[in-house]
């Protein structure tokens, strides 16, 4: 089955950098695209960028520009996603998903990852 | 940006109710709406995709439809699980933005 397994609670400083991951199973990994999207608490659900697993093209919510990169590790099945120069409004659950390729839903997600930034 | 545009942002309704959702694109996105639940604490879950196409494993009392820039989310008899934030998502375009989300609660 399709499954979308992220790293753990991360706590981190203003000013720092956190990079979750998001290791995937049970489908073809560079057949599908990898979204990521975050929720801050109390708030709905923000898009941040996605990218080809095939051909790793990315695209970026502009909010995020400059500040994010959304790499994947073909051999492992394992997407990341890297946000530099954190601050307190930051402080979300981050998920990946699955996006399929032809109406580009996002038909899995995985489980969540709490980033906290306080100093 | 294609703005996103959820109503109501609740509702309460009782329990065999009919419940509509609407949800307004700020631009035409054909049929690339998808309707996505989501329970406190756990992760959003793919109801409808193109607008109109139920996601494998979900029950029929959900429907979607719509084309261009308006679309409903509709749950034919209310259930008691059915208690949860429920987002729109246009993928026309990115960024593949959401609504602000409709929160339902049962009476």
């Amino acid at each position: 089955q399709v499954q979308l397994v992220q790293s753990g609670a991360e706590v981190k400083k203003p000013g720092a950098s956190v990079k979750v991951s998001c290791k995937t199973s049970g489908y073809s990994f560079s057949s599908y695209g990898i979204s990521w999207v975050r929720q801050a608490p109390g708030e709905g659900l923000e898009w941040m960028g996605r990218i080809s697993a095939f051909n790793g093209n990315a695209n970026y919510a502009q909010k995020f520009q400059g500040r994010v990169t959304m790499p994947t590790d073909t051999s492992t099945s394992t997407a990341y996603m890297e946000l530099r120069s954190l601050r307190s409004d930051d402080t979300a659950v981050y998920y990946c998903a699955r996006e399929e390729g032809i109406d580009y839903a996002i038909d899995y997600w995985g489980q969540g990852t709490l980033v906290t930034v306080s100093s | 940006d294609i703005q996103m545009t959820q109503s109501p942002s609740s509702l309460s309704a009782s329990v065999g109710d009919r419940v509509t959702i609407t949800c307004r694109a700020g631009q035409s996105i054909i049929t690339y709406l998808n309707w996505y639940q989501q329970k406190p604490g756990k992760a959003p879950e793919l109801l409808i995709y193109a607008a109109s196409s139920l996601q494998s494993g979900v029950p029929s009392r959900f429907s979607g439809s719509g084309s261009g820039t308006d679309f409903t989310l509709t749950i034919s008899s209310l259930q008691p699980e059915d208690s949860a934030t429920y987002y729109c998502q246009q993928s026309y375009s990115t960024p593949r933005t959401f609504g602000q989300g409709t929160k339902l609660e049962i009476k």
